[in-house]
């Protein structure tokens, strides 16, 4: 089993539509990080927790929103989904402020 | 805010041949990790480097670290059809928001 596990992997969706993404992990890390892939663009940070009470706004935040349930768990919510959040989603988590970062398999998100 | 600039967008090479991407900071960086992504997967980490003009091998790749700190290299030696993906750097600055991303080079290679 993977340790960073996200779901759905793929999802299309209507706009205006509210949209959850979720990311669960069993490598017992204390950071957790959201992360948004498009063509040409690289990963770009949405936010990131480095633990149960901490949330953070990363570089392209606007449109979305988290929660962290648990040590374990953390979850990626577009309130009302518009096409150009279409896109591929990475959950990631680390142990370190600048360590290694695991990634999950990715959500694809169409928005049509 | 920190810029991470990374070269080329895509590289076509023979296979056999070498390949090298490249990665510029707008500022010092504390250090630099690399990631690989094949194609429809993840990016999986690689390497992270950390003193100044610092180099690591892993068999045919040779990671650098610039002694500005500023810019680093991947060069991978007579690639071979597994090398296929996007690799890229990403760079640490200080404080707390962590790692900034270069867009990555897209890496074909051609039989």
């Amino acid at each position: 089993d993977a340790d960073v596990t996200q779901t759905p992997r793929n999802r299309i969706t209507k706009t205006g539509k509210r949209i959850m993404l979720e990311c669960s992990q069993t490598k017992g890390h204390d950071r957790m990080y959201w992360y948004r892939q498009d063509p040409g663009l690289g990963l770009r940070l949405i936010y990131y927790s480095f633990d149960v009470k901490d949330i953070n706004k990363g570089e392209i935040s606007d449109g979305y929103s988290v929660s962290r349930q648990a040590q374990a768990k953390f979850s990626l919510s577009l309130e009302s989904a518009i096409p150009n959040q279409t896109a591929l989603y990475f959950c990631a988590t680390s142990d370190l402020l600048v360590g290694e970062l695991f990634f999950g398999e990715g959500s694809r998100l169409t928005v049509l | 805010g920190q810029q991470v600039m990374q070269i080329p967008q895509y590289q076509h090479v023979q296979e056999g041949e070498d390949f090298t991407t490249y990665c510029n900071s707008s500022t010092t960086l504390s250090n630099i990790q690399w990631y690989k992504q094949r194609p429809g997967g993840h990016p999986v980490f690689l390497i992270q480097l950390v003193k100044s003009g610092e180099v690591k091998k892993q068999k045919r790749l040779t990671f650098q670290f610039g002694e500005a700190k500023k810019n680093s290299s991947l060069h991978i030696t007579a690639t071979q059809t597994t090398d296929v993906g996007t690799y890229f750097c990403a760079g640490y600055e200080g404080g707390a928001d962590g790692l900034t991303f270069g867009k990555g080079t897209h890496l074909i290679i051609q039989p």
